[in-house]
C-alpha cells in the first residue's frame, strides 16, 4: 500500500518558470515531511523539510505548502533553472516510527534552457 | 563530498555467487539504512540498525542479509538473488534519539547499482 502518492511522474519546465510538485498522504500520524533531490549517479538530497505546525516554508526559491485538513504538501520551484532538473522525491514520517520514512515515486524534472 | 560512502559503485553478479555491499558513515550518527531504489518505484526501506541493532527488517527476502558491526559500518550480504533483485542499492545513515525520533535528517551514499544475472 503506497502511503504517499506523488505526481506528476515527470515535468518539463521552461527556464525561469515555476516547478509544482504534489504529494498527498494517508497516515495522520505524519508530522515530518522532506523532499528530496536526486541527481543522476548520486543519492538523494535533503533540498526542505517541513512539520505541520506552519502551512508554508520557503528556502531560496524552493517553497513548501502545507494542506493539513487535505493531508497534501506540494513543492514550489519559483524561477527553475537547468540545474534544477533532478528527480524529487516527497517522504513522510511519524507516528510510532519517526525514523522510517515513507517516499513517494519521484519526480522527474527537466528544466529547458 | 557525500558523509556516507559505499562500494563497490557497480556490480554484476551471477545467481549462484555471494557478493557483499559495503558502506561507511563518517558523520558521527547512530542509525543506519539499507534501501532499494527500482525505476518508477518509491524508496523501499530494508533494513535500519539503531545503536547497532536492528530494529527494522522489512519483510525483506533472506537471500538479502545485513551486518552492523558498529555504528559506522553496515554491510549487505548477498546471495542467490534473482534478476528481479537488480537495482540500485542505497545505504543512509541518520541520528535518532532513544525514543527512535529523527535528530538529523537522512544522509544518503550514492548507491551501488546492482545486476543480477
Amino acid at each position: 500500500q503506497q502511503q504517499v502518492k506523488q505526481s506528476p511522474q515527470s515535468l518539463i519546465v521552461q527556464k525561469g518558470g515555476i516547478s509544482i510538485i504534489n504529494c498527498a498522504y494517508e497516515n495522520t500520524a505524519f508530522d515530518y515531511f522532506p523532499w528530496y533531490q536526486q541527481f543522476p549517479g548520486k543519492g538523494p538530497a535533503l533540498l526542505i523539510a517541513i512539520r505541520p505546525d506552519v502551512s508554508e516554508k520557503k528556502e531560496g526559491r524552493f517553497t513548501i505548502s502545507f494542506n493539513k485538513s487535505a493531508k497534501q504538501f506540494s513543492l514550489h520551484i519559483m524561477d527553475s533553472q537547468p540545474g534544477d532538473s533532478a528527480t524529487y522525491f516527497c517522504a513522510a514520517s511519524g507516528g510510532g516510527s519517526n525514523y522510517k520514512l515513507t517516499f513517494g515515486k519521484g519526480t522527474l524534472l527537466t528544466v529547458n534552457p | 563530498e557525500t558523509g556516507v560512502t559505499q562500494t563497490p559503485r557497480h556490480l554484476v553478479m551471477g545467481m549462484t555467487n555471494k557478493k557483499s555491499l559495503k558502506c561507511e558513515q563518517h558523520l558521527g550518527h547512530n542509525a543506519m539504512y539499507w534501501y532499494k531504489q527500482s525505476a518508477k518505484k518509491p524508496l523501499e526501506l530494508m533494513f535500519v540498525y539503531s545503536l547497532e541493532e536492528r530494529v527494522e527488517n522489512n519483510s525483506v527476502p533472506s537471500r538479502f542479509s545485513p551486518e552492523c558491526p558498529n555504528s559506522s559500518h553496515l554491510f549487505l550480504h548477498l546471495h542467490t538473488l534473482q534478476p528481479e533483485d537488480s537495482a540500485l542499492y542505497l545505504c543512509a545513515s541518520s541520528q535518532v534519539s532513544l525514543r527512535g525520533t529523527y535528530n538529523s535528517p537522512l544522509h544518503f551514499g550514492n548507491g551501488t547499482r546492482l545486476t543480477v544475472t
